[in-house]
């Protein structure tokens, strides 16, 4: 498979909850991204990896949502707490440096539910 | 921050009518991109736009840079079924790797 792929693509959770998501991005891609969707809504920017390091973080993004990359390859969004505000579609998405048309390559997302 | 607007939230047409979206942005752009996202799917990349007043056109899509580098537009031509979705346009502004996205527009298409 040489998509993005995320895991769990759903997920149910009562309010106080964490929970986490999995990205695996293209394998030789060099930058992972986060976004959050709710309906009728575009994507909305969260975060921003290169390799390992992450270069960006939304301020919209809460003390209790971190990230993580741990050897540049697979990422782990983590939201502590859940509040029923945080129900949305959790979108990945990796590219890589140096590609003419910057396409970002999108996985199917992980849909949360707080009840 | 930066604010990207899209006109019309959402467009209805009949099957061989054209459609076309507009893109706006708070900030001057590097570069716009387009996005598809089909009911239920992922966005999908279809195009990026980096220069002045630049147009490009895919089959029936045609689409375009403004010259200030703070809009964009989408048009299609005779549209068909297959052309229903949300369509995005987002942008980077200055250096940065932070992709803004749209507000979107939906299309739907009748028969």
């Amino acid at each position: 498979d040489t998509g993005v792929s995320q895991d769990p693509r759903h997920k149910i959770t009562k309010r106080g909850q964490n929970v986490t998501f999995r990205c695996d991005p293209i394998s030789e891609h060099n930058r992972l991204y986060w976004y959050r969707q709710t309906l009728g809504q575009g994507p909305e920017f969260l975060t921003y990896f290169q390799n390992e390091a992450q270069l960006e973080k939304s301020r919209l993004l809460s003390d209790r949502f971190s990230a993580e990359r741990p050897k540049g390859s697979f990422s782990t969004l983590e939201i502590q707490r859940t509040e029923q505000g945080d129900s949305a579609m959790y979108l990945c998405a990796s590219s890589l440096t140096g590609m003419n048309t910057g396409e970002l390559f999108f996985g199917e997302g992980s849909r949360l539910t707080v009840l | 921050g930066q604010q990207v607007m899209q006109i019309p939230q959402y467009q209805h047409v009949q099957e061989g009518e054209d459609f076309t979206t507009y893109c706006n942005s708070s900030t001057t752009l590097s570069n716009i991109q387009w996005y598809k996202q089909r009911p239920g799917g992922h966005p999908v990349f279809l195009i990026q736009l980096v220069k002045s007043g630049e147009v490009k056109k895919q089959k029936r899509l045609t689409f375009q840079f403004g010259e200030a580098k703070k809009n964009s537009s989408l048009h299609i031509t005779a549209t068909q079924t297959t052309d229903v979705g949300t369509y995005f346009c987002a942008g980077h502004t200055g250096g940065g790797n932070k992709l803004t996205f749209g507000t979107g527009t939906q299309l739907k298409v009748e028969l």
